[in-house]
């Protein structure tokens, strides 16, 4: 079964600065999609970036990037210039098909 | 555009009452549907996803139900509640890439 896991819970970023949220998955698939969701306090979950395991090229959202290393199964994501509307929990997340998998979320405080 | 909506926001039930939650989606036709649970402080767990009316693939078994009466409408049920039932529950469509999430009901059974 595929799997995804988010080793940090927590982390926190300086006002501007940059930050790395990680995530590894794991398949035995080689095509399949990677995301990134943000869910504010709101609870409205929000699709910050999407990558496929066919491109190499690491997707970018103006300020927010992906580095996906598929031989490492290893996606995560940069965040720059981070500003206070960026504090929310990020979960990562794998779909092949109608099976998307969840990470268990890393909450991101902005310090101001 | 497309918009996914879920309804109710917030229902507190008590254990052994049924449940039904609904999902609408506007603006697109015969999308892919998914029913998820979040409890607090985790992921996503999928529960359900249809393909179609009346096609339900069941990914957890539980206690819980779901139907797809029409092509944008997909409801999720359950005949008695449990106490572990409670959680943020939510809908959302897909294109062939992306999911997009509707804003969730938070159930609470008490």
């Amino acid at each position: 079964a595929q799997t995804v896991t988010q080793s940090q819970p927590e982390m926190s970023v300086q006002e501007a600065e940059t930050v790395t949220l990680s995530c590894t998955y794991d398949t035995s698939e080689s095509d399949y999609y990677l995301f990134w969701y943000k869910q504010p306090p709101s609870r409205q979950m929000i699709l910050v970036i999407r990558q496929e395991a066919y491109k190499q090229q690491n997707a970018t959202e103006n300020r927010f990037s992906v580095n996906f290393q598929k031989a490492a199964k290893s996606f995560s994501l940069k965040i720059s210039d981070s500003q206070l509307g960026d504090a929310a929990m990020y979960f990562c997340a794998y779909r092949r098909n109608n099976d998307m998998r969840f990470g268990a979320g890393t909450r991101l405080t902005v310090k101001p | 555009s497309q918009t996914i909506h879920q309804w109710p926001a917030t229902l507190v039930q008590p254990v052994g009452s049924p449940l039904s939650l609904e999902c609408t989606v506007e603006g697109t036709s015969n999308p892919n549907l998914y029913w998820y649970r979040q409890a607090a402080g985790r992921g996503l767990q999928l529960l359900f996803y249809s393909v179609g009316i009346g096609q339900i693939s069941s990914e957890v078994p539980q206690n819980l139900s779901a139907s797809r009466p029409q092509d944008r409408q997909f409801i999720l049920s359950s005949k008695k509640l449990l106490l572990s039932d409670s959680g943020f529950y939510l809908c959302a469509w897909s294109t062939s890439y992306e999911q997009y999430f509707g804003p969730g009901t938070r159930l609470t059974v008490t």
